[in-house]
């Protein structure tokens, strides 16, 4: 059974564009998680996605968005773009919200701010 | 969320077992217990969770006290690749509660 998978593994911006990043979900697997890690931080709740629908989201910024498509594969978009939204993104999907299941992460997008 | 303490870090000698506590006094009865783990330059993976009763699996076993404030999470022989960042975390399992929040964890050094 394939994992979460997450495009593109690396990606390098300048200040100010826009960053798309994808994660295709286990099959099955209808929530979608997404978590920003910065350098030697902590992992940080940016957005969960459940049936297509943004269900809850963390202290960001509106200018981190993204969507689940029918497939429940999503995308995080990141406009306007600054020095410390250089991360680790990881998505994460699980069957459903309920806290009784577990989440698989993949193996995250590398963003490079410069 | 309920919050969760561990300690910021361990130690263990390789094939010795490790016993890594998290207290969570605040645990309402349909909290799971869940532990994540963290290596270097990965994404985080599961490692076991539970809900009253003692958890085993193949990585790990999951101890939680009959109050339910506290549990440890048992590597019965640690090895040089368990050497991690664990974390554990409690979710709700009575709604979609969505969001899994992560706190510092315990990061955990094997020596050879």
């Amino acid at each position: 059974e394939a994992g979460v998978t997450q495009s593109p593994t690396h990606l390098i911006k300048t200040r100010g564009q826009q960053a798309t990043l994808r994660c295709s979900p286990i099959s099955g697997h209808t929530s979608v998680y997404w978590y920003q890690q910065a350098l030697g931080l902590g992992l940080q709740f940016l957005l969960w996605y459940d049936e297509g629908e943004e269900r809850n989201r963390g202290n960001f910024p509106p200018r981190f968005s993204g969507r689940q498509f029918p497939n429940y594969s999503s995308e995080l978009n990141v406009n306007a773009l600054e020095l410390e939204d250089s991360a680790l993104y990881l998505c994460a999907s699980s069957l459903d919200g309920s806290g009784a299941n577990v989440l698989t992460f993949g193996a995250g997008s590398r963003l490079t701010v410069l | 969320d309920a919050k969760t303490t561990q300690p910021n870090s361990m130690e263990s000698n390789e094939e010795e077992p490790v016993h890594l506590p998290c207290n969570h006094s605040t645990i309402s009865g349909t909290d799971y217990i869940h532990w994540y783990r963290q290596l270097p330059s990965q994404g985080p993976e599961y490692v076991i969770h539970g809900l009253t009763s003692n958890v085993n699996n193949r990585m790990a076993s999951l101890a939680i006290a009959e109050d339910r404030k506290s549990s440890t999470l048992i590597l019965h022989r640690a090895t040089l690749r368990d050497a991690a960042v664990y974390y554990c975390i409690l979710r709700d399992g009575s709604s979609n509660t969505g969001k899994l929040i992560f706190g510092q964890g315990t990061t955990l050094q094997v020596k050879p």
